[in-house]
């Protein structure tokens, strides 16, 4: 089965900072990856689909990059509301294998 | 407006049984897949279960085969996991989501989220 890793597992970063999350594919899966958002307390939220397709109502400050094993999720200016965990998930085929999640917080 | 309403989680013995509902409206439930979720306390996600919309494609991953069983009723607009053999790690708040586009169209399987219900195994 494929693995998916993310890292960091966790990050701090100032309010108006550039963040990076990555997650890694053990074997390719093409540009079949999402990203997922969940908040302290929430359901998680579809953020980006197939790599870097952002979701209607999703803030421009987010993007999605990557193919094959890498890929990357981007906040270009971190904000409050932006503490959360986030998720990759692959699913190109079964297992839907989700990454172990990175959890934001602010500085 | 899309729904998602999940029911029947609780506390339960190991080795015990549960089955989970999930009640969907607002969208045309046949034409989506479907997969269950969950979410042990404090942890990240795990992917529990897949279905599509005709029922043909079921999969699981290794940690619940032959233990968990997914199915639909279409004319209910219901999805259901019946759980046995259930053990202390399957202890989660477990979700039912729609994928993001229908059968056919390539899209991510967290389209739309449930609230999530319970699952306590204990003694």
């Amino acid at each position: 089965d494929i693995q998916m890793t993310q890292s960091p597992s966790s990050l701090s970063a100032s309010l108006g900072d550039r963040v990076t999350i990555t997650c890694r594919a053990s074997q390719g899966i093409g540009t079949y990856l999402a990203w997922y958002q969940q908040k302290p307390g929430e359901v998680p939220e579809l953020l980006i689909s197939a790599a870097s397709t952002l979701q209607s109502g999703v803030p421009s400050r987010f993007s999605g990059s990557g193919s094959g094993t890498d890929f990357t999720l981007t906040i270009s200016s971190l904000q409050p509301g932006d503490v959360a965990t986030y998720y990759c998930q692959k699913y190109n085929s079964a297992p839907l294998t989700f990454g172990q999640g990175t959890k934001v917080e602010i500085k | 407006e899309v729904q998602l309403v999940e029911s029947g989680g609780g506390v339960v013995q190991p080795g015990g049984s549960l089955r989970l509902s999930c009640a969907a409206s607002g969208f045309t439930f046949s034409s989506y897949s479907m997969t269950w979720v969950r979410q042990a306390p404090g942890k990240g996600l795990e992917w529990v279960s897949y279905i599509i919309g005709s029922s043909s494609v079921i999969f699981y991953p290794d940690s619940v085969k032959g233990r968990f069983t997914i199915s639909r009723d279409n004319d209910k607009k219901s999805l259901y996991l019946q759980m046995n053999s259930l053990r202390a790690e399957d202890t989660a708040v477990y979700y039912c989501a729609r994928y993001w586009l229908p059968d056919g169209l390539a899209s991510p399987p967290g389209g739309y989220w449930g609230q999530g219900t319970l699952v306590t195994v204990s003694s």
